[in-house]
């Protein structure tokens, strides 16, 4: 299958301060990716979809200027935790789709740990 | 709007042993079906899918699973499991021929015991 590359797989960040995760479709070039969190023993919750070159879509309840994300290229999305505080310690999630007909694959996740 | 029950939330069972992890989803008109497994700390694999065509679905691992329409069911199967299937199990559905995401069950933690 398709490689999707998630960067960092961990980071501990100060609370405040902001991090971004990447992710990356090494093979293919997906025109829609996913960003999903979570929590522990728990299922994974959408966060928001981008398209490229579109402003990314919320899901309800996402503050979007909390959690910015960029998809700048048909290889490359970011998500962005500004003002990082402790409950938004979590696992999070990238996946990506080349177009509506193919399946999304997933990144390896990123363990945001906010101290 | 689509749901996905996994009505299980763990399945402990013997090396061996035959398994079967339950997945209900809401009727559409058309859905894709797919489920997908999680190592700890690690993203999830695809697993198997279902898109169109025969109910019966092999996967990666052993596993398979059938589409069952009338009882809005996919059940995951594997007739032998090994200590290595030890993992999270998700079972998720996206509306056929939308651009819209997966839906995900909430998940079943398969316990496979020596």
């Amino acid at each position: 299958g398709a490689v999707v590359s998630q960067h960092p797989s961990r980071v501990i960040c100060k609370s405040g301060t902001s991090v971004k995760i990447e992710c990356r479709s090494l093979d293919f070039q997906a025109t829609t990716m996913f960003w999903y969190r979570q929590f522990p023993k728990q299922s994974l919750m959408l966060m928001a979809t981008s398209n490229e070159g579109s402003k990314a879509t919320y899901e309800q309840g996402v503050e979007k200027d909390k959690f910015l994300i960029n998809h700048a290229s048909l290889t490359l999305s970011t998500l962005t935790v500004t003002s990082a505080h402790p409950e938004d310690s979590s696992f999070y999630i990238c996946s990506a789709r080349q177009d509506i007909n193919t399946e999304a694959f997933f990144g390896q996740g990123t363990r945001l740990t906010v101290v | 709007a689509q749901s996905v029950t996994q009505l299980d939330s763990q399945v402990p069972v013997f090396e061996e042993a035959p398994v079967e992890l339950r997945c209900n989803y809401s009727s559409s008109v058309s859905v894709y079906l797919f489920w997908y497994v999680q190592y700890p700390n690690q993203g999830l694999q695809l697993l198997l899918k279902y898109l169109s065509g025969s109910t019966l679905v092999k996967g990666i691992n052993g596993f398979e699973a059938e589409f069952n329409k009338s009882q809005t069911s996919f059940h995951l199967r594997k007739p032998s499991v090994h200590i290595s299937d030890t993992a999270e199990y998700f079972c998720a559905v996206r509306k056929g021929g939308s651009q819209g995401n997966l839906i995900f069950g909430k998940g079943t933690k398969l316990s496979v015991k020596p």
